[in-house]
């Protein structure tokens, strides 16, 4: 079963403007990841924040975790046309643990 | 550093063939990952290896799949006889232990059965 659900499942926006993708999960977890997957390609590592920490930045990203509430949020800042891609949640369980399962993904479009 | 190298990209296919997908994980990298990603189901797990040895196959979803790592540069995914709903892109990744748990993705080979 599917342990990130991502929301929305598409969202689409002007280029400049401020982008926030939501996942929520259903099981305490260890650490959680974001990847981000451009059409025809693989995934690419983005972010990951642990279950003891609250807010990361990378850039022009931010993610921020609320384990009380088993969700994450993930706002790319000042987006761009290349950061049209599906996003996507994944979740481990267990320290040491290495198996991650990933939610369904938001599609992002950015209009020029 | 090359990434995760598999092949072949496109694999076409009639029902009953024996389709055979191959990976090459980054070196150093004890993890290896097989995924298979549809529209229908997102992406799934199949199996992980630690080491060579496979550590989870629950998500194989049937006996026609099998996957081996003969070494830790190499890895296959084999199904047989393949059907139509196989069709999907299967990704391998793979990830070294102690590190971040960051999984690094292979381009994807994706297979259509017909």
């Amino acid at each position: 079963s599917q342990q990130g659900e991502e929301d929305p499942q598409a969202l689409s926006i002007q280029e400049g403007e401020n982008a926030t993708m939501n996942c929520s999960y259903k099981t305490s977890i260890n650490n959680l990841q974001w990847y981000r997957q451009n059409s025809g390609r693989g995934l690419v590592h983005l972010i990951l924040i642990r279950s003891n920490e609250r807010e990361k930045h990378s850039g022009r990203l931010r993610v921020t975790l609320d384990t009380s509430k088993k969700s994450s949020s993930l706002l790319i800042t000042a987006s761009r046309a290349a950061d049209t891609a599906s996003y996507f949640c994944a979740t481990d369980r267990f320290q040491g643990a290495q198996k991650l399962v990933f939610g369904q993904g938001t599609r992002l479009t950015i209009n020029p | 550093d090359a990434g995760v190298i598999q092949s072949p990209r496109h694999e076409v296919t009639e029902m009953g063939q024996e389709v055979t997908l191959r990976c090459k994980p980054i070196s150093g990298h004890d993890y290896l990952f097989w995924y298979r990603q549809t529209m229908m189901r997102g992406l799934e797990l199949l199996i992980y290896f630690n080491n060579n040895v496979p550590i989870d196959d629950s998500g194989m979803p049937e006996d026609r799949f099998s996957a081996k790592m003969p070494n830790a540069s190499f890895s296959t995914l084999k199904i047989q006889p393949s059907e139509p709903r196989d069709s999907a892109v299967y990704f391998c990744a793979s990830s070294a232990s102690g590190s971040s748990y960051e999984q690094y993705f292979g381009p994807g080979t994706r297979l259509t059965v017909t």
